[in-house]
């Protein structure tokens, strides 16, 4: 079974600094995906970023980047440059076969 | 595209009662996904479906039920609503293949239900 574990439930920033979200996972498969996905106030879920688990490079999108550890099972979450509009609760997710599996969740506020 | 539409956006059922939560997606996608959110949980697969015709349970199917007759549809049915499902349902669909990151997931806008 895979689990996905977020320790960290509330983080906090300043507008314009670096903020890096933590998540583990345990997964029997080798062949998976793990994601980032942003769920602001309006409640709609929205992908941040994924990473291949057989890519060693990790990924990045503008803002966002990740630090993924394969034999550590880590897969954090760096957002350079912080925004207001960057506030919202963060999911990490693996998904291997069909499914996807969650975390609980941080919520994430950028302070003015 | 609309992409994945859920309705109603909101509802209050009264213990006992039944309702269906609708899920269309016009993507063509193969796979969908009922997911229940509970404030500090995260999301929880309720069932899934890998194509028309198939479907499979999730890690808390207890008290829900769901078809796929169609391609474009997932409809989710709580027969005897209890105050445990009071909780925000998300539907999400992808192109489907393995593993899951070829194509994620979407997501529809979620319904926030109240049992009472």
């Amino acid at each position: 079974a895979q689990t996905v574990t977020q320790s960290q439930p509330e983080m906090s920033v300043q507008e314009a600094e670096t903020v890096t979200l933590s998540c583990t996972y345990d997964t029997s498969e080798n062949n998976y995906y793990l994601f980032w996905y942003k769920q602001p106030p309006s409640r709609q879920m929205i992908l941040v970023i994924r990473q291949e688990a057989y890519k060693q490079q990790n990924a990045t999108e503008n803002r966002f980047s990740v630090n993924f550890q394969k034999a550590a099972k880590s897969f954090s979450l760096k957002i350079s440059d912080s925004q207001l509009g960057d506030t919202a609760m963060y999911f990490c997710a693996e998904g291997a076969n069909s499914k996807l599996t969650f975390g609980k969740g941080i919520t994430l506020s950028v302070r003015p | 595209n609309a992409g994945v539409t859920q309705t109603p956006k909101f509802r209050i059922l009264k213990i006992g009662q039944s309702m269906t939560l609708q899920c269309t997606q016009d993507m063509n996608h193969n796979y969908m996904y009922w997911y229940r959110q509970d404030p500090g949980m995260g999301l929880k697969l309720i069932y899934y479906s890998v194509g028309a015709g198939i479907t499979d349970k999730g890690e808390v199917p207890n008290g829900y039920n769901v078809s796929r007759s169609t391609t474009e549809d997932f409809p989710l049915r709580l027969e005897l609503a209890a105050p445990s499902q009071t909780s925000v349902y998300f539907c999400a669909s992808s192109y489907g293949a393995k593993p899951l990151g070829h194509s994620p997931l979407h997501f529809g806008n979620g319904t926030r239900l109240t049992v009472t």
